[in-house]
């Protein structure tokens, strides 16, 4: 299957500061990226969906000046967590896809932990 | 409103076979997809449906029912490693994933 890269893996920062989640696709283009977030022993919470060249589009709830999503290219979409703090420590996934009617293909998964 | 429902967990013995079962209700529908998570892992693509019927691949089989809004993840031959968590997502008619909470399936000896 196709690949997606999310960087880092697991960052720890403390309260206050910014913090920004790399996810590229490596052997497709990624028409849409989505951003997920995961509570332990949840399910899967959709935050926002990007298409390449345009705002993304943030479910209700998710605070879009918090949670800043760029899709500049086809391979790449990030998610930067501003003025991070404690309450925003979850994992954070993003994954892609090249069309609709095609699966969608996750990243590692980001463990963030703010202090 | 748009839902998916999946038992909460499920235990099966090493060996055995396991169905895990998946209702939706979506505002149009154009394919639902299985996934398995392995605890602080991002999910991995398991399978994808349109049409009616059984698909099979491997150990793993996945059935849909469009009519009844019905699915479910047979798997065979249960491997301790396939103890996860298996998510089910119904694409609606705007192609958005909308995700079910997951079955967290537990294998024993």
């Amino acid at each position: 299957g196709a690949v997606v890269s999310q960087h880092p893996s697991w960052v720890i920062c403390k309260s206050g500061t910014s913090v920004k989640i790399e996810c590229r696709s490596l052997d497709f283009q990624a028409t849409t990226m989505f951003w997920y977030r995961q509570f332990p022993k949840q399910s899967l919470m959709l935050m926002a969906t990007s298409n390449e060249g345009s705002k993304a589009t943030y479910e209700q709830g998710v605070e879009k000046d918090k949670f800043l999503i760029n899709h500049a290219s086809l391979t790449l979409s990030t998610l930067t967590v501003t003025s991070a703090h404690p309450e925003d420590s979850s994992f954070y996934i993003c994954s892609a896809r090249d069309s609709s009617d095609t699966e969608a293909f996750f990243g590692q998964g980001t463990r963030l932990t703010v202090v | 409103g748009q839902n998916i429902d999946q038992p909460t967990e499920m235990t099966a013995t090493e060996g055995a076979i396991v169905q895990i079962n998946c209702t939706y209700q979506t505002s149009g529908f154009n394919g639902l997809f299985w996934y398995q998570q392995h605890a602080g892992e991002a999910p991995t693509f398991l399978s994808y449906n349109v049409l009616d019927g059984l698909e099979e691949k491997g150990r793993f089989s996945s059935f849909l029912s469009r009519s009844k809004g019905y699915s479910y993840l047979l798997l065979k031959e249960l491997q301790m490693k396939d103890s996860a968590s298996y998510l089910c997502a119904a694409t609606d008619s705007n192609y958005q994933l909308i995700w079910g909470a997951g079955t967290k399936l537990i294998i024993k000896p």
